[in-house]
């Protein structure tokens, strides 16, 4: 599984945009790249999964330049309630499903 | 939709003893589960994969005798810590995949185990 390099923590205020870029150098031509998002003492939420260009839902969006090798998370006005660690994984749908977790960035929104 | 529960939500044991951790699909069928740890402050270590009806895989270095994993149902995946010991004081976090060709996991909210 490819591996996964994002910065450790961040911090932003409230009603910012966040932009979490995450470098994935090695990743495979049948890899997704998918972000998790995790509350302290609580299971990784899924947020987005994308293969190329960019990927739009009612919590983020997620951009993938055409090469592959970065993807960037963007979180539009975020909230107090967005301080969370973020995971960035790459991996093969048909790879078992398996995942591989990497360090994650923390997010810290202040008022 | 794709509610995964864990229970107990938390437990504290008494180093020797073994302690089992019940991970529920509460609305969908899973064929696979997956069992993690996650250390304060680190990231989720995935410790095996759970298939219904077949032995678990474990991920290199964790001691299949010591955390038995028993997936007797589409519905149910149970981890059992035996002979706890205070290093295995982890948050234990179980997930599950409703359809393979999906890569969405599913998890629950965590098991916090403190041995004392």
């Amino acid at each position: 599984l490819a591996k996964t390099t994002q910065p450790i923590s961040m911090d932003s205020y409230e009603g910012q945009e966040v932009n979490i870029t995450c470098s994935h150098n090695n990743i495979a031509t049948n890899d997704y790249i998918t972000w998790y998002q995790q509350f302290p003492s609580q299971g990784p939420r899924f947020i987005i999964q994308g293969y190329k260009t960019k990927v739009t839902n009612e919590v983020a969006s997620l951009f993938i330049p055409a090469d592959r090798k970065s993807s960037t998370l963007s979180l539009p006005r975020v909230s107090l309630s967005d301080t969370a660690v973020y995971y960035c994984l790459v991996g093969d749908r048909a790879a078992g499903n398996k995942l591989t977790f990497g360090g994650g960035t923390r997010v810290l929104v202040k008022p | 939709g794709a509610v995964v529960s864990q229970h107990p939500s938390w437990v504290i044991c008494k180093s020797g003893t073994s302690v089992k951790i019940e991970c529920r699909s509460l609305d969908f069928q899973a064929t696979t589960m997956f069992w993690y740890r996650q250390f304060p402050k680190q990231s989720l270590m995935l410790m095996a994969t759970s298939n219904e009806g077949s032995k678990a895989t474990y991920e290199q270095g964790v001691e299949k005798d010591k955390f038995l994993i028993n997936h007797a149902s589409l519905t149910l995946s149970t981890l059992t810590v035996t002979s706890a010991h205070p290093e295995d004081s982890s948050f234990y976090i179980c997930s599950a995949t409703r359809d393979l060709s999906s890569y969405e996991q599913y998890f629950g909210p965590g098991t916090r185990l403190t041995v004392t």
